[in-house]
């Protein structure tokens, strides 16, 4: 099992804020993720990363960005903070499996109020 | 395209009832796996179980138990003798081979919120 963490937890901030939400694996895993999840809703794909240098956008438009500097890091960015973005944030990495596939395994997520 | 189906929103039960949860697929794959994970109320997704296309054992982790089926589409998770810790929106999701990273991305089931009653 990977470990992943998140910080912070809990985010409650203005509108126009700045904000990065971080995630930090251990395993050396090479790819990340960043899911989107609303309340009691499902999770949708908003970033990933096949490694350092590498990011593409999900199947859900996202206003944020990402960096992979460093393999073990992948920060979510926020330039300009709105209501809109009131969710969670899950951040997942992989560990490769036998047979090709491969099995995400997420942090405990950031919750985003942005009021 | 690739689709998983929970048509379960939510079930009650009552602690120590039994309890299916169901996952039916659609993939042009012929190879993909299927995964359950639970999300307690605190947030995080814990994985549960990956399931290879090619091998339809059904699988059994204590109370657990997975009943694949690929001639119905369907990857449904049993609960045996509930507990109120299993109180948590379940999901089931599918990604295809890993054959590039298209086919690696997962595609989640819309959740089923369960709750044992104690």
């Amino acid at each position: 099992e990977a470990d992943i963490y998140q910080t912070p937890r809990y985010l409650v901030i203005g509108t126009g804020k700045k904000i990065t939400l971080e995630c930090s694996q251990t395993m050396g895993h090479d790819k990340m993720y960043w899911y989107q999840q609303d309340p009691g809703m499902e999770l949708h794909l908003i970033h990933y990363s096949y490694g350092v240098n590498s990011t593409e956008k999900g199947d859900l438009s996202s206003e944020s960005t990402v960096s992979r500097i460093r393999t073990e890091h992948f920060p979510l960015t926020l330039e300009s903070a709105r209501p809109s973005h009131t969710s969670q944030y899950l951040c997942a990495s992989t560990q490769q499996g036998a047979g090709g596939s491969d099995t995400q395994y997420f942090g405990p997520g950031t919750r985003l109020t942005v009021l | 395209a690739q689709k998983v189906t929970q048509a379960q929103t939510e079930i009650s039960v009552v602690e120590k009832e039994d309890v299916t949860l169901d996952c039916v697929y659609e993939t042009r794959d012929t190879t993909y796996y299927l995964f359950w994970y639970k999300q307690p109320p605190s947030g995080e997704l814990v994985f549960l179980i990956r399931r290879n296309s090619f091998d339809e054992q059904n699988e059994i982790s204590g109370r657990y138990s997975w009943n694949f089926q690929k001639s119905t589409s369907s990857f449904n998770f049993t609960i045996t003798a509930s507990q109120v810790v299993d109180s948590a929106v379940y999901f089931c999701a599918l990604s295809g081979r890993g054959s590039n990273f298209g086919n690696e991305k997962l595609t989640f089931g819309t959740g089923t919120r369960l709750t044992i009653i104690p």
